[in-house]
């Protein structure tokens, strides 16, 4: 099985960096996700990392250690729209999709 | 939009009730993928299909089946509703059995 943790919650100003946190342990790796979600709506996809490293994609950037077992989502210049819940996943080699409970971010004034 | 389409939007039932939710996937996309969003859970995988075949299942109750069409678009039945089964419900597709998961807006079910 897989164990996926995120802090709950994290607060951060317009125009300010946040950098949300993911630790798994897992059965099976096969890669792990970022997809935001706003409330009552689909998880969007953000990034996918396989291999150690970082992958930037604009303003989000995402990093993975597998010998470590932890991965971090970037968010840079942060906007209002920004606030939603972070979800981090972990792909066994299944193809199958463990989420964690999400990390919800507060973007302020 | 992700191109993944559910219907219906929306859905209020009572206990005991059967409901179907139906998924069309991406165009292109083989495998659909089921998924249970509650306030208390975060979101489950329930079910996966490939090209018409099931492929992984995860949490799923067995009063909840689902199956995926020659037309490739998938339908979660689910029956003798519970209040606990209130959730919103979403839908994925990928092109292969292990590709990145685009997800569609859900069907938000009320049990009643």
């Amino acid at each position: 099985g897989q164990n996926i943790d995120q802090p709950t919650e994290m607060t951060a100003t317009e125009g300010a960096i946040v950098q949300i946190n993911c630790t798994y342990q897992t059965s099976g790796f096969n890669g792990l996700f970022w997809y935001q979600q706003h409330a009552g709506e689909a998880p969007t996809f953000l990034s996918y990392n396989v291999l150690d490293g970082l992958e930037e994609k604009g303003r989000f950037s995402s990093f993975l250690s597998r010998s470590k077992g932890y991965s971090y989502l970037l968010l840079k210049e942060l906007q209002m729209k920004d606030s939603a819940s972070y979800l981090c996943a972990v792909r066994d080699s299944w193809g199958k999709l463990q989420f964690g409970a999400g990390t919800q971010v507060v973007v302020t004034p | 939009d992700s191109g993944v389409t559910q219907t219906p939007k929306h859905l209020i039932t009572a206990t005991g009730q059967r409901v179907t939710l139906r998924c069309s996937p991406r165009s292109g996309d083989l495998s659909v993928y089921w998924y249970q969003q509650s306030l208390d859970q975060g979101l489950q995988f329930l079910i996966q299909y490939y090209n018409g075949e099931e492929r992984a299942k995860g949490n799923i109750l067995e009063r909840f089946s689902a199956q995926q069409f020659p037309d490739l678009h998938s339908e979660l039945n689910l029956s003798s509703l519970e209040l606990g089964d209130s959730a919103l419900y979403f839908c994925a597709s990928s092109v292969e059995q292990t590709g990145t998961q685009y997800f569609g807006p859900g069907t938000r079910l009320l049990v009643l």
